[in-house]
């Protein structure tokens, strides 16, 4: 079966560091890996996602993923954070071997607060 | 851009009552779904639609119906409501094609009491 794992449920970062949010994952095919975010009272916006290809994933909001097929990670990074991306994020897979209509699977989510 | 409306940003109601949460995307997307969102427990699978009148189970049907009458509305049905089902609920929609991804509405907060 398919599933997610974000082992971190709080990331604490001050501003203008670098910041790594972790997501492993599980699936019995080639993945379909995703990562959005959802600020305070909202629903998820869509960040970035790896379908094939550059290991390296770039996306909205100066966020980038690394795709890591042995360590089964796909950990979401910035080189330097600022306040305004604290907030809620998500990692989700998709298993390649089944159709269009089949499901994502998301984790519990790791909240990430950036400190002035 | 992609728009999922749900119908209600925040809703109470009273043990025993039947509740509709209506989802509407205006992409013409093949897929939608319900999900429910709790502290600690991500975002869980209740329901999805793959075509107008199809649905399939998620990973928490319990309690819950859906109904896809036409392709752009999918709607959620608690037959009875219940305190447990106190959440956050978000609708999604998404396209054909393996790697696509999914848009969300902006959520209901419902609260039974």
């Amino acid at each position: 079966a398919q599933s997610v794992a974000q082992p971190e449920d709080q990331v604490n970062v001050a501003e203008g560091n670098p910041l790594t949010v972790k997501c492993t994952y599980s699936v019995s095919g080639n993945p379909y890996l995703f990562w959005y975010v959802q600020y305070p009272n909202r629903g998820l916006q869509f960040l970035l996602k790896y379908i094939t290809g550059d290991n390296l994933v770039k996306g909205s909001y100066g966020f980038e993923a690394e795709f890591n097929k042995s360590q089964t990670s796909f950990h979401l990074k910035k080189p330097s954070a600022l306040v305004s991306d604290s907030a809620l994020y998500f990692c989700a897979v998709r298993d390649s071997r089944y159709s269009s209509a089949s499901k994502i699977i998301f984790g519990s989510g790791t909240r990430l607060s950036i400190r002035p | 851009d992609v728009k999922v409306t749900q119908s209600s940003r925040y809703l109470v109601k009273r043990t025993g009552e039947k509740v509709f949460l209506e989802c509407v995307q205006d992409m013409d997307h093949e897929n939608m779904f319900w999900y429910r969102q709790d502290p600690g427990l991500g975002l869980r699978l209740i329901y999805f639609s793959y075509d107008v009148k199809m649905k399939e189970k998620g990973d928490i049907p319990e309690g819950y119906s859906v109904s896809r009458e036409k392709k752009e509305r999918f709607s959620l049905i608690l037959e009875s409501a219940s305190t447990n089902q106190t959440s956050m609920y978000l609708c999604a929609s998404r396209g054909t094609g393996t790697g696509v991804e999914a848009f969300f509405g902006q959520g209901t907060r419902l609260t039974v009491v």
